[in-house]
């Protein structure tokens, strides 16, 4: 049983550069979620999508920052013109249609000098 | 809005300890709420779920029991382990969301030695 997986595991950039990360879920889910931690704090909710759909964004989403999942099956998140301050982990989970139960991969961990 | 409130850690313990982890929340609708367990470097595993009142969750000798009447959801185990060592999130999903996000307190950190 494939888990949901995230690639790169960590990132490194310098200020102003983009980055694109990419997360593959579990095969059958049908919702992919990304979520945002910083240092010593919960997860905050991103952006999610529903198949190919995407169906919430939240205002942390800046618009420097853009979520695709162009087939409903794998999804990137790319950051343009990155910022120290978005430095953190990014993390993606996947979901069946009609579960409430969110199941997440290992995360990108992203520093942004 | 929908929120979670944990104790601050880090809680430390002995192994063997008994160990609680007090959360409570706020949410609109009727909320499913869980427990993930955050090891090192790593992302948020999913330990125990309740989706209604008096429900209790429970794996790998950890518990917490939905209560309606008093918005917690406490995680509990009788004897704790070193390799219990790591970061806990409660966390809910409330249904007026239609279940599409998580709302995450701010973790508590668990740290159990010999």
């Amino acid at each position: 049983d494939t888990g949901v997986s995230q690639n790169p595991r960590h990132k490194i950039t310098k200020r102003g550069q983009n980055v694109t990360f990419r997360c593959d879920p579990i095969s059958e889910h049908n919702r992919l979620y990304w979520y945002r931690q910083t240092l010593g704090q919960g997860p905050e909710f991103l952006t999610y999508f529903q198949n190919e759909a995407q169906l919430e964004k939240s205002r942390l989403l800046s618009d420097r920052f853009s979520a695709e999942r162009p087939k409903g099956s794998f999804s990137t998140l790319e950051i343009q013109r990155t910022e120290q301050g978005d430095s953190a982990m990014y993390l993606c989970a996947s979901s069946g249609l009609d579960t409430d139960t969110q199941y997440f991969g290992p995360g990108t961990r992203l520093t942004v000098l | 809005g929908d929120s979670v409130t944990q104790m601050e850690g880090p809680v430390t313990l002995s192994e063997e300890a008994f160990l609680t982890i007090n959360c409570t929340y706020t949410a609109t609708g009727y909320p499913s709420l869980f427990w993930y367990v955050q090891y090192p470097g790593e992302g948020l595993q999913l330990l125990l779920k309740a989706t209604k009142a008096d429900d209790k969750g429970s794996n790998k000798g950890f518990e917490a029991t939905y209560r309606k009447e008093t918005t917690s959801f406490h995680l509990e185990k009788g004897s704790v382990q070193v390799s219990d060592s790591a970061v806990y999130f409660c966390a809910l999903s409330d249904p007026n969301s239609g279940y599409s996000t998580l709302t995450f307190g701010k973790g508590t950190m668990l740290l159990v030695s010999p």
